[in-house]
């Protein structure tokens, strides 16, 4: 079957770096997204990774290892309003997402 | 901005009534739209795959005489909870995929909570 591993949740301090892991196997690979959901909203897009290696966008980076089946997203200078679900989804060989639970992730000042 | 909007934002009605929500991509043609039901402290649940012009792709367990889609033309897609129950009480998102290859991210509308009394 297909799966995705999140942690169910984090706690981290305002100011600080976070990384919240994602392992998966599935049915082919076609990409790996990272969305963040905050509370009653719907999910909006982090970033993408298709091939090995480190993605950087501000604050945010995005990390992968095909061969592991391993990604990361790290948050640094963590902000009170980075307060949110972060979720993994893969693309598997059918262009179907696979969504992984979500991790929650809560910052304290 | 948005790309994709989602009508309306909630919506409460009495069991036994149905409820139409809609779903558009605004500066583009999506062929390919998504459903998806969110109870609350879960994650997104796949509810059925909108194609434009042919009929939906339901995932198992997701009644489609319950949850009729419609996806009439390239920017429009509905979802119709038909005999609404309390336990269809829950977050309702679609998302459009620009294209289906490459790093085309899914884009979501704002989602629509339904509660059903």
């Amino acid at each position: 079957g297909q799966n995705i591993d999140q942690p169910t949740e984090m706690t981290a301090t305002e100011g600080a770096i976070v990384q919240i892991n994602c392992t998966y196997q599935t049915s082919g690979f076609n990409g790996l997204f990272w969305y963040q959901q905050h509370a009653g909203e719907a999910p909006t897009f982090l970033s993408y990774n298709v091939l090995d290696g480190l993605e950087e966008k501000g604050r945010f980076s995005s990390f992968l290892s095909r061969s592991k089946g391993y990604s990361y997203l790290l948050l640094k200078e963590l902000q009170m309003k980075d307060s949110a679900s972060y979720l993994c989804a893969v693309r598997d060989s059918n262009y179907q997402l696979i969504w992984g639970a979500g991790t929650k992730l809560i910052i304290k000042p | 901005g948005a790309v994709v909007s989602q009508h309306p934002s909630w919506v409460i009605c009495k069991s036994g009534t149905s409820v139409k929500i809609e779903c558009r991509s605004l500066d583009f043609q999506a062929t390919t739209m998504f459903w998806y039901r969110q109870f609350p402290k879960q994650s997104l649940m796949l509810m059925a795959t909108s194609n434009e012009g042919s009929k939906a792709t339901y995932e198992q367990g997701v009644e489609k005489d319950k949850f009729l889609i419609n996806h009439a033309s390239l920017t429009l897609s509905t979802l119709t909870v038909t005999s609404a129950h309390p336990e269809d009480s829950s977050f309702y998102i679609c998302s459009a995929l620009r294209t289906l290859m490459g790093n085309s991210p899914l884009h979501f509308g704002n989602g629509t909570r339904l509660t059903v009394t």
